[in-house]
């Protein structure tokens, strides 16, 4: 069957400081990795997708992939109030196998 | 991305009746699927939904319960079946392929 793991939190960071998040799977025939955001009674929405190894960038948000340990990570620099939110993790194949495997999600909380 | 809606965002609802939700997209897409999250839970997936053909299923999942139509590229429905208070969920659509993009959801209470 296949996992992915995250830690439920909550992680607690200060203003400014960097969030990092992590996630491991355990199907290693996934090919893409997506991180989405969902804030209380929200719908999840995409923060960035990986599918190569090594760290992808955007904005303040920076995706890493280690194919070989199996473990996806998500870096927030300069954390703000409003990254306060649950982070889920997802690991998937493509095209007409895209469907998505869910973490539990880790609770981010970022305090002033 | 596309922009996705879903009919209704809320519903209370009886034991032993069903609810139908729809999930309207903007531009054609090549997959829809249907997922549900129970309270305090993560995302599981329900069904891929099929243009012109029947939806596949995940384990634990069955057509009977939670029977899916997707007509055209752009639209699909859920119907969640004979309710009882385990269905209690919020309900979420999401298309794709590849990088997937989910609707606003369909909070549902069964009392």
């Amino acid at each position: 069957q296949k996992e992915v793991e995250q830690n439920s939190g909550p992680l607690s960071v200060p203003e400014g400081a960097i969030a990092s998040l992590n996630c491991t799977y355990s199907d290693r025939g996934s090919q893409s990795f997506f991180w989405y955001r969902q804030y209380s009674g929200k719908s999840p929405e995409l923060i960035m997708f990986i599918y190569s190894n090594g760290d992808k960038e955007d904005g303040r948000f920076t995706a890493q992939l280690n194919k070989a340990s199996q473990y996806v990570s998500l870096l927030i620099r300069d954390s703000q109030p409003s990254d306060s939110a649950t982070y889920l993790c997802a690991s998937g194949g493509t095209g007409t196998a895209s469907k998505l495997t869910f973490g539990t999600g880790t609770r981010l909380q970022v305090t002033l | 991305s596309a922009v996705i809606s879903q009919k209704p965002s809320r519903d209370i609802c009886q034991r032993g009746t069903s609810l139908t939700i729809q999930c309207q997209v903007d531009s054609q897409v090549t997959m829809m699927f249907w997922y549900r999250q129970q309270p305090g839970q993560s995302l599981t997936l329900i069904a891929t939904a099929n243009q012109g053909s029947e939806a596949t299923y995940e384990s634990g999942f069955v057509i009977d319960k939670f029977p899916i139509s997707r007509p055209n590229l752009t639209f699909s429905t859920l119907t969640v079946s004979n309710m009882s208070p385990e269905d209690s969920s919020i309900y979420l659509c999401s298309v794709g392929p590849d990088t997937q993009y989910f609707g606003p959801g369909t909070r549902l209470t069964v009392l």
